[in-house]
Protein backbone atom coordinates (compact mmCIF):
# COMPACT_ATOMS: atom_id res chain seq x y z
CA UNK A 1 0.00 0.00 0.00
CA UNK A 2 2.54 2.90 -1.00
CA UNK A 3 -0.23 5.50 -0.52
CA UNK A 4 -0.28 8.28 -2.51
CA UNK A 5 2.53 9.06 -4.79
CA UNK A 6 4.06 11.99 -6.88
CA UNK A 7 6.15 12.03 -9.81
CA UNK A 8 8.49 14.08 -10.67
CA UNK A 9 9.91 15.12 -7.08
CA UNK A 10 11.77 17.89 -8.53
CA UNK A 11 11.50 20.09 -11.96
CA UNK A 12 13.05 23.07 -13.54
CA UNK A 13 11.16 24.09 -15.90
CA UNK A 14 11.43 27.39 -18.78
CA UNK A 15 8.90 30.43 -19.22
CA UNK A 16 6.14 29.18 -21.54
CA UNK A 17 6.94 25.52 -21.43
CA UNK A 18 3.85 22.88 -20.42
CA UNK A 19 4.41 19.52 -18.01
CA UNK A 20 1.99 17.26 -16.31
CA UNK A 21 2.35 16.43 -12.66
CA UNK A 22 1.30 13.39 -11.59
CA UNK A 23 -0.75 12.23 -8.87
CA UNK A 24 -2.00 8.38 -8.18
CA UNK A 25 -3.61 6.63 -4.71
CA UNK A 26 -4.19 3.26 -4.21
CA UNK A 27 -6.42 3.79 -1.39
CA UNK A 28 -9.41 3.76 -3.39
CA UNK A 29 -10.63 6.99 -2.27
CA UNK A 30 -13.11 9.46 -3.79
CA UNK A 31 -11.25 12.47 -3.27
CA UNK A 32 -8.49 13.77 -4.80
CA UNK A 33 -7.01 17.50 -4.08
CA UNK A 34 -3.93 19.69 -5.19
CA UNK A 35 -2.12 22.13 -3.37
CA UNK A 36 0.83 24.75 -3.74
CA UNK A 37 2.40 25.50 -0.78
CA UNK A 38 4.77 29.03 -1.55
CA UNK A 39 7.22 29.84 0.92
CA UNK A 40 6.33 31.14 4.25
CA UNK A 41 2.61 30.25 3.58
CA UNK A 42 0.17 27.43 4.30
CA UNK A 43 -1.04 25.12 1.31
CA UNK A 44 -3.79 27.19 -1.03
CA UNK A 45 -6.03 24.81 -3.15
CA UNK A 46 -5.39 24.72 -6.86
CA UNK A 47 -8.07 22.25 -7.69
CA UNK A 48 -9.57 19.20 -6.34
CA UNK A 49 -12.04 16.15 -7.25
CA UNK A 50 -15.24 14.61 -5.95
CA UNK A 51 -15.21 11.38 -7.78
CA UNK A 52 -13.90 10.25 -11.63
CA UNK A 53 -15.46 12.18 -14.23
CA UNK A 54 -15.67 15.34 -11.11
CA UNK A 55 -13.26 18.24 -10.80
CA UNK A 56 -14.16 21.79 -9.25
CA UNK A 57 -11.60 24.96 -8.90
CA UNK A 58 -9.98 25.46 -5.95
CA UNK A 59 -8.99 29.00 -4.40
CA UNK A 60 -5.88 29.45 -7.16
CA UNK A 61 -6.64 27.20 -9.91
CA UNK A 62 -5.47 30.10 -12.65
CA UNK A 63 -2.74 28.54 -15.17
CA UNK A 64 -3.67 25.10 -14.41
CA UNK A 65 -6.00 22.45 -15.61
CA UNK A 66 -6.93 19.00 -14.25
CA UNK A 67 -8.90 15.58 -15.06
CA UNK A 68 -10.19 12.66 -13.14
CA UNK A 69 -10.66 9.75 -15.54
CA UNK A 70 -9.61 7.27 -12.94
CA UNK A 71 -10.40 6.88 -9.29
CA UNK A 72 -6.86 6.31 -8.83
CA UNK A 73 -4.90 9.40 -10.86
CA UNK A 74 -5.53 12.85 -10.48
CA UNK A 75 -2.94 14.62 -13.18
CA UNK A 76 -2.18 18.39 -12.74
CA UNK A 77 -1.61 20.33 -15.86
CA UNK A 78 0.49 23.39 -16.08
CA UNK A 79 0.21 25.16 -19.21
CA UNK A 80 2.67 28.46 -20.22
CA UNK A 81 4.68 27.96 -17.06
CA UNK A 82 5.42 31.35 -15.17
CA UNK A 83 8.07 32.02 -12.57
CA UNK A 84 4.95 32.44 -10.69
CA UNK A 85 3.76 28.90 -10.31
CA UNK A 86 7.16 28.07 -9.08
CA UNK A 87 6.43 26.27 -5.49
CA UNK A 88 5.60 22.90 -3.91
CA UNK A 89 3.10 21.16 -5.09
CA UNK A 90 1.34 18.53 -3.08
CA UNK A 91 -1.66 15.84 -3.98
CA UNK A 92 -3.86 14.18 -1.27
CA UNK A 93 -6.42 11.65 -1.31
CA UNK A 94 -9.50 11.46 1.12
CA UNK A 95 -12.22 8.71 1.57
CA UNK A 96 -16.13 9.44 2.14
CA UNK A 97 -17.32 9.96 5.16
CA UNK A 98 -17.13 13.99 6.08
CA UNK A 99 -14.69 16.35 6.23
CA UNK A 100 -13.76 14.81 9.49
CA UNK A 101 -11.70 12.19 8.03
CA UNK A 102 -7.84 12.98 7.21
CA UNK A 103 -6.16 14.14 4.34
CA UNK A 104 -3.32 11.90 2.84
CA UNK A 105 -0.51 13.69 1.22
CA UNK A 106 2.19 12.29 -1.45
CA UNK A 107 5.59 13.63 -0.62
CA UNK A 108 5.30 16.93 -3.05
CA UNK A 109 6.87 18.33 -6.09
CA UNK A 110 9.35 21.11 -6.18
CA UNK A 111 8.59 23.09 -9.57
CA UNK A 112 11.12 25.80 -10.42
CA UNK A 113 9.93 28.41 -13.67
CA UNK A 114 12.84 29.95 -14.90
CA UNK B 1 -15.52 32.35 4.05
CA UNK B 2 -13.27 30.41 5.94
CA UNK B 3 -10.13 31.39 7.81
CA UNK B 4 -7.49 30.20 9.74
CA UNK B 5 -4.62 32.49 11.62
CA UNK B 6 -1.70 31.41 13.27
CA UNK B 7 -0.08 34.46 14.72
CA UNK B 8 3.18 32.71 15.80
CA UNK B 9 5.52 32.75 12.54
CA UNK B 10 8.48 30.70 14.99
CA UNK B 11 8.59 29.21 18.13
CA UNK B 12 11.33 27.30 20.27
CA UNK B 13 11.21 25.39 22.68
CA UNK B 14 13.81 23.17 24.58
CA UNK B 15 13.65 19.40 24.98
CA UNK B 16 11.29 17.78 27.32
CA UNK B 17 9.42 21.10 27.50
CA UNK B 18 6.07 22.11 26.93
CA UNK B 19 5.19 24.37 23.92
CA UNK B 20 1.72 25.91 23.15
CA UNK B 21 0.73 27.02 19.15
CA UNK B 22 -1.80 29.28 18.51
CA UNK B 23 -4.26 29.22 15.90
CA UNK B 24 -7.64 30.99 15.19
CA UNK B 25 -10.21 30.18 12.49
CA UNK B 26 -13.55 32.23 11.43
CA UNK B 27 -16.16 30.26 10.26
CA UNK B 28 -19.98 30.24 9.60
CA UNK B 29 -20.62 26.82 9.73
CA UNK B 30 -22.09 25.17 12.61
CA UNK B 31 -20.57 21.69 11.84
CA UNK B 32 -16.61 21.99 11.01
CA UNK B 33 -13.77 20.41 11.86
CA UNK B 34 -10.02 21.27 13.03
CA UNK B 35 -6.66 19.92 12.37
CA UNK B 36 -3.16 20.06 13.22
CA UNK B 37 -0.57 18.97 10.26
CA UNK B 38 3.22 18.50 10.98
CA UNK B 39 5.47 19.16 8.10
CA UNK B 40 8.96 18.29 9.21
CA UNK B 41 12.10 19.07 6.72
CA UNK B 42 11.36 15.67 4.89
CA UNK B 43 8.36 17.87 3.54
CA UNK B 44 6.33 15.33 4.47
CA UNK B 45 2.31 16.32 5.65
CA UNK B 46 1.12 14.65 8.48
CA UNK B 47 -1.59 14.37 10.53
CA UNK B 48 -1.20 15.04 14.61
CA UNK B 49 -4.51 15.60 15.63
CA UNK B 50 -7.95 16.13 14.90
CA UNK B 51 -11.26 17.82 16.94
CA UNK B 52 -14.76 17.70 15.76
CA UNK B 53 -16.84 21.50 16.96
CA UNK B 54 -19.40 19.49 17.94
CA UNK B 55 -17.77 17.52 20.91
CA UNK B 56 -16.60 19.67 23.66
CA UNK B 57 -13.89 17.61 24.92
CA UNK B 58 -10.46 17.89 24.00
CA UNK B 59 -8.63 15.97 21.36
CA UNK B 60 -5.56 14.22 23.14
CA UNK B 61 -3.05 12.18 20.98
CA UNK B 62 -0.14 10.98 23.19
CA UNK B 63 1.99 14.12 24.01
CA UNK B 64 -0.27 16.23 21.90
CA UNK B 65 -3.57 17.53 22.91
CA UNK B 66 -5.49 20.91 22.05
CA UNK B 67 -7.38 23.39 23.97
CA UNK B 68 -10.63 24.20 21.53
CA UNK B 69 -12.69 27.09 22.86
CA UNK B 70 -15.48 27.15 20.48
CA UNK B 71 -16.99 30.60 21.63
CA UNK B 72 -13.09 32.16 20.83
CA UNK B 73 -12.64 30.35 18.27
CA UNK B 74 -9.61 29.07 18.99
CA UNK B 75 -7.72 25.76 18.51
CA UNK B 76 -4.42 25.59 20.11
CA UNK B 77 -2.21 22.81 19.89
CA UNK B 78 0.18 21.97 22.68
CA UNK B 79 3.10 19.66 22.94
CA UNK B 80 4.34 18.15 26.02
CA UNK B 81 7.79 16.53 26.58
CA UNK B 82 9.21 18.10 23.47
CA UNK B 83 11.31 15.62 21.69
CA UNK B 84 13.66 16.63 18.79
CA UNK B 85 11.39 15.01 15.97
CA UNK B 86 8.88 17.41 16.71
CA UNK B 87 11.31 20.46 15.22
CA UNK B 88 8.68 21.15 12.16
CA UNK B 89 6.61 23.58 10.20
CA UNK B 90 2.96 22.86 12.25
CA UNK B 91 -0.10 24.01 9.95
CA UNK B 92 -3.49 24.47 11.43
CA UNK B 93 -6.62 23.81 9.29
CA UNK B 94 -10.35 23.89 9.14
CA UNK B 95 -12.73 21.76 7.08
CA UNK B 96 -16.46 21.86 6.59
CA UNK B 97 -19.19 20.45 4.40
CA UNK B 98 -17.30 21.28 1.67
CA UNK B 99 -14.55 18.40 2.05
CA UNK B 100 -12.46 21.03 1.78
CA UNK B 101 -9.61 22.39 4.22
CA UNK B 102 -8.22 25.64 4.65
CA UNK B 103 -5.03 25.95 5.77
CA UNK B 104 -3.15 28.26 8.18
CA UNK B 105 0.09 29.77 7.37
CA UNK B 106 2.24 27.64 9.97
CA UNK B 107 4.33 27.67 12.81
CA UNK B 108 7.77 26.78 12.51
CA UNK B 109 8.99 24.96 15.44
CA UNK B 110 12.30 24.08 16.75
CA UNK B 111 13.20 21.90 19.55
CA UNK B 112 16.70 22.33 20.95
CA UNK B 113 18.65 19.98 22.60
Amino acid sequence: NAGVTQTPKFRILKIGQSMTLQCTQDMNHNYMYWYRQDPGMGLKLIYYSVGAGITDKGEVPNGYNVSRSTTEDFPLRLELAAPSQTSVYFCASKGAGGSYNEQFFGPGTRLTVL
Amino acid sequence: AQTVTQSQPEMSVQEAETVTLSCTYDTSENNYYLFWYKQPPSRQMILVIRQEAYKQQNATENRFSVNFQKAAKSFSLKISDSQLGDTAMYFCALGGGSEKLVFGKGTKLTVNP
